[in-house]
């Protein structure tokens, strides 16, 4: 099956500071998700890309399907954004629906 | 909407009960996901349904797992006998693959089970 790689596994920010997030997938999708599960462990669903660029606010991620990755930007870090970073993805010809789920990065925001 | 609501928050049992998790997806999603989440495995799905048909259970960890979905509005998790490594956060998620953004899944709070 499809296999997902998330890059740094874990990440210590001052305030303020900006960082990228990389999702690295082995196989052509049809859709990616980003995901941010806070300290509470709520999911929250940041963006679909399946392909091209997105923002909402200080964040933004890029897909770039022919070569596989997506991009997760944070910029002016703040203590809120702290957690874990989730990509999900579907490949073509998968079963519908079936989104898989990379390890996660670890974010951790310091004041 | 509400989004996705799960009940319990929490569930504590003793190893061999019953358990049974509920949720209901967002009004209009067709598509409803159980996924499990621990520290070893990470977010595992375990089972979706489509328009209230299961679609695929592979993940579905072993018999003494089911889940059902009798309607649009409502699904349940059910573990029996439960085990202290069936311990987990339980998700349930939901998405409605032809509206505006298609596919883009919603999560509800989840369910921390702990099996004594």
């Amino acid at each position: 099956g499809i296999q997902v790689e998330q890059s740094p596994p874990d990440l210590i920010l001052q305030e303020g500071a900006n960082s990228t997030l990389r999702c690295n997938f082995s196989d052509s999708v049809n859709n990616l998700q980003w995901f941010h599960q806070n300290p509470w462990g709520q999911l929250i669903n940041l963006f679909y890309i399946p392909s091209g660029t997105k923002q909402n606010g200080r964040l933004s991620a890029t897909t770039v399907a022919t070569e596989r990755y997506s991009l997760l930007y944070i910029s002016s870090s703040q203590t809120t954004d702290s957690g874990v970073y989730f990509c999900a993805v579907l490949s073509y010809g998968g079963a519908t629906n079936k989104l898989i789920f990379g390890t996660g990065t670890l974010l951790a925001v310091q004041p | 909407d509400a989004g996705v609501i799960q009940s319990p928050r929490h569930e504590v049992t003793e190893m061999g009960q019953e358990v049974t998790l509920r949720c209901k997806p967002i009004s209009g999603h067709n598509s409803l996901f159980w996924y499990r989440q621990t520290m070893m495995r990470g977010l595992e799905l375990l089972i979706y349904f489509n328009n209230n048909v299961p679609i695929d259970d592979s993940g579905m960890p072993e018999d003494r797992f089911s889940a059902k979905m009798p309607n649009a509005s409502f699904s349940t998790l059910k573990i029996q006998p439960s085990e202290p490594r069936d311990s987990a956060v339980y998700f349930c998620a939901s998405s409605n693959p032809r509206g505006a953004g298609r596919e883009k899944l919603f999560f509800g709070s989840g369910t921390q089970l702990s099996v004594l």
